[in-house]
């Protein structure tokens, strides 16, 4: 069953922890994202990779750090330098370079700070 | 500065009416646009997707329209249902560098 996972689903983080947001894909998708989403606004990009072992800051990407040491996980570590992350979080996945370039998006996963 | 701006910011119909959302962009180079469903708490699925020569694509339901001259796209809802209730998303995509430029969306509900 191809598709992209996120786990928790949902996430409640003390203020001063780090907590890191799983993301999975069997899609065999090189490019991977990372996406936050508030209240009347639209997606925000974190982080992206294209590659294995690389990866680029989006717009967002203060307090926030990923890694990709495999083609088929992308995770991404909130950290206590993040003022205000809670927000619903999008992990995406695409082709890249080729065809029409579609994202998948996982469930997403909602983070609490209390 | 690329941007996408999706109208209205809400919307309220009667099930088994139709409505239209708009999605104007000034988003350069162009490559694609495409419609998302987005249901509430969940992650946004694919509806449509529509290039540069191409002016309306259909999937059940949606109908999507693409003036590539004015950079106006609208996705056009037939005789709604209570499960089309959620958000419409707008995204276009540039060519070259391959990024996402996202709306902030119309959120639709259907009422019964």
């Amino acid at each position: 069953d191809g598709g992209i996972t996120q786990s928790p689903k949902y996430l409640f983080r003390k203020e001063g922890q780090n907590v890191t947001l799983s993301c999975e894909q069997n899609l065999n998708h090189d490019a991977m994202y990372w996406y936050r989403q508030d209240p009347g606004q639209g997606l925000r990009l974190i982080y992206y990779s294209q590659i294995v072992n690389d990866f680029q800051k989006g717009d967002i990407a203060e307090g926030y750090s990923v890694s990709r040491e495999k083609k088929e996980s992308f995770p991404l570590t909130v950290t206590s330098a993040q003022k205000n992350p809670t927000a619903f979080y999008l992990c995406a996945s695409s082709t890249y370079g080729t065809g029409s370039y579609e994202q998948f998006f996982g469930p997403g996963t909602r983070l609490t700070v209390l | 500065k690329n941007q996408v701006e999706q109208s209205p910011q809400s919307l309220i119909i009667l099930e088994g009416k139709n409505c239209t959302l708009q999605c104007n962009y000034t988003v350069s180079p162009f490559s694609n646009l495409r419609w998302y469903k987005q249901d509430t708490g969940r992650g946004p699925v694919s509806l449509t997707i529509m290039t540069f020569s191409e002016n309306t694509k259909s999937n059940g339901r949606y109908t999507a329209t693409l003036d590539a001259d004015t950079k106006q796209s609208s996705l056009h809802i037939t005789a709604s249902q209570l499960s089309d209730s959620a958000s419409y998303i707008c995204v276009v995509t540039t060519s070259g560098t391959y990024k996402y430029i996202f709306g902030t969306g119309t959120r639709l509900k259907v009422l019964a």
